[in-house]
């Protein structure tokens, strides 16, 4: 059982580029989440997904594009990448919402130059 | 948005000894997880524990939803404890959805 994946798992790219990480999850959950994780800020909310076709934005969304056309995919795309998005990418699932253990995926580093 | 704050920060231990994480909430939870990121950033998942005390190993947990507090022990601690160790409880997202807010996190080092 894979559970959850992402790729790659090490990215760097150069300012103005585009760049896409991909998610991956074989539980068939529902929900799926998209955080960053910085020093001093911990991990927050980029981009949720109730179900296929349906996302939506969390705490830091600006610089990111989300889709779900299938449940166990979950891209993330940064349309003009920034050295502001260096950082590393969590993506994680759970069954339900609120009261649903969520899973965390290995994470992507990513480094803008 | 609700509030989450651990403590201690940073705890050096010396292998064999024993530790109490703490985590407080501000609001009232229906879920409080418990994650350990392992010197290599993966984030493994602790205990899910709403309310009561779970046991997993070496490791245990108790949420006292009542008084909005979290515990996690560890025991007989060894180097591969060494992380950092973050508790997160849900937060309205909007649209009925919610996401994790997360503590700042306990920085545990383990030494021989």
């Amino acid at each position: 059982d894979a559970g959850i994946t992402q790729s790659p798992r090490y990215k760097i790219t150069e300012t103005g580029r585009q760049v896409t990480l991909m998610c991956h999850q074989t539980w068939s959950h529902s929900y799926m989440f998209w955080y960053r994780q910085d020093l001093g800020h911990g991990l927050r909310l980029i981009y949720y997904s109730a179900a296929a076709d349906i996302t939506d934005k969390g705490e830091v969304p600006d610089g990111y594009v989300v889709s779900r056309s299938k449940t166990e995919n979950f891209p993330l795309t940064l349309e003009s990448a920034t050295r502001s998005q260096t950082s590393v990418y969590f993506c994680a699932s759970s069954v339900l919402t609120e009261a649903y253990e969520q899973y965390f995926g290995p994470g992507t580093r990513l480094t803008v130059t | 948005g609700i509030q989450v704050e651990q403590s201690p920060p940073d705890l050096i231990l010396q292998e064999g000894a024993n530790s109490t994480l703490r985590c407080n909430f501000s609001d009232s939870v229906n879920n409080l997880q418990w994650f350990h990121q392992n010197p290599w950033g993966q984030l493994i998942n602790l205990f899910y524990i709403p309310s009561g005390t779970k046991q997993n190993g070496r490791l245990s947990a108790t949420t006292v939803a009542t008084e909005r507090y979290s515990l996690l022990y560890i025991s007989s601690s060894q180097t591969t404890d060494s992380g950092v160790y973050f508790c997160a409880v849900p937060s309205y997202s909007g649209a009925g959805s919610y996401q994790l807010t997360f503590g700042k996190g306990t920085k545990l080092s383990v030494i021989p």
